[in-house]
């Protein structure tokens, strides 16, 4: 049972264009909603992180869009590049148990 | 400062085999983790651990086993491999309790069971 679900599976963009990242979950309890970026040959490693109080959060050309009502959360990356191109995962956090969840990863392909 | 580190980065096993996956880390972390990550699914947690000499279950604990004897190192091993446990192996560690999500991932081992 994936308790959140991640779309696209792939996107491709050109340079200077807005790349759009969807998830949703499926449980209230979550404390924290953190995104990881994955570059090829390498593990994730933490992008950028939301907590459910907040509806959104920008750093430089990143930013989360956070929807409580809806159990929804997005990633707007503005001004793609070409050096943006990874896989980016969603992920939520229970602090009861101390779970991290991750979505099903959206590769992201910025062309020149 | 090394952080994660995971040896072998790729192996290949017959089906049968039994190996080991190493895993140490140099943050002084006490929760460490083993993913496994397969194409359009995510990253499954195996079992993690909150400190030495304490493991538990996590996601896809089947197959596999781990040991937690000092802070730093965290192995994975494999018993009896098959095809289903062909994937690409992370092993990651957290600071405490109250890390909000964070996690250090290591480069992964990419494993192939023919």
């Amino acid at each position: 049972q994936q308790q959140v679900k991640q779309s696209p599976q792939s996107l491709i963009v050109q340079k200077g264009g807005i790349s759009i990242i969807n998830c949703a979950y499926e449980n209230t309890a979550f404390d924290y909603f953190p995104w990881y970026q994955q570059f090829p040959g390498k593990g994730p490693a933490l992008l950028i992180a939301i907590r459910p109080d907040v509806s959104e959060k920008k750093e430089g050309r990143f930013t989360i869009s956070f929807n409580k009502s809806a159990k929804q959360f997005s990633l707007h990356i503005m001004d793609s590049q070409p050096g943006d191109s990874a896989t980016y995962f969603c992920a939520a956090y229970k602090a009861a148990g101390n779970k991290l969840t991750f979505g099903g990863g959206t590769r992201v392909l910025v062309k020149p | 400062n090394a952080g994660v580190t995971q040896t072998p980065k790729f192996r290949i096993l017959k089906i049968g085999q039994s190996m080991t996956l190493q895993c140490t880390q140099d943050m002084n972390h006490n929760y460490m983790y083993w993913y496994r990550q397969d194409p359009g699914m995510g990253l499954k947690l195996i079992y993690y651990s909150v400190g030495a000499g304490i493991t538990d279950k996590g996601e896809v604990p089947n197959g596999y086993n781990v040991s937690r004897s000092t802070t730093e190192d965290f192995p994975l091993r494999l018993e009896l491999a098959a095809p289903s446990q062909t994937s690409v192996y992370f092993c990651a560690s957290s600071r405490d309790a109250s890390w909000s999500g964070e996690l250090f991932f290591g480069e992964g081992s990419r494993l192939t069971v023919l």
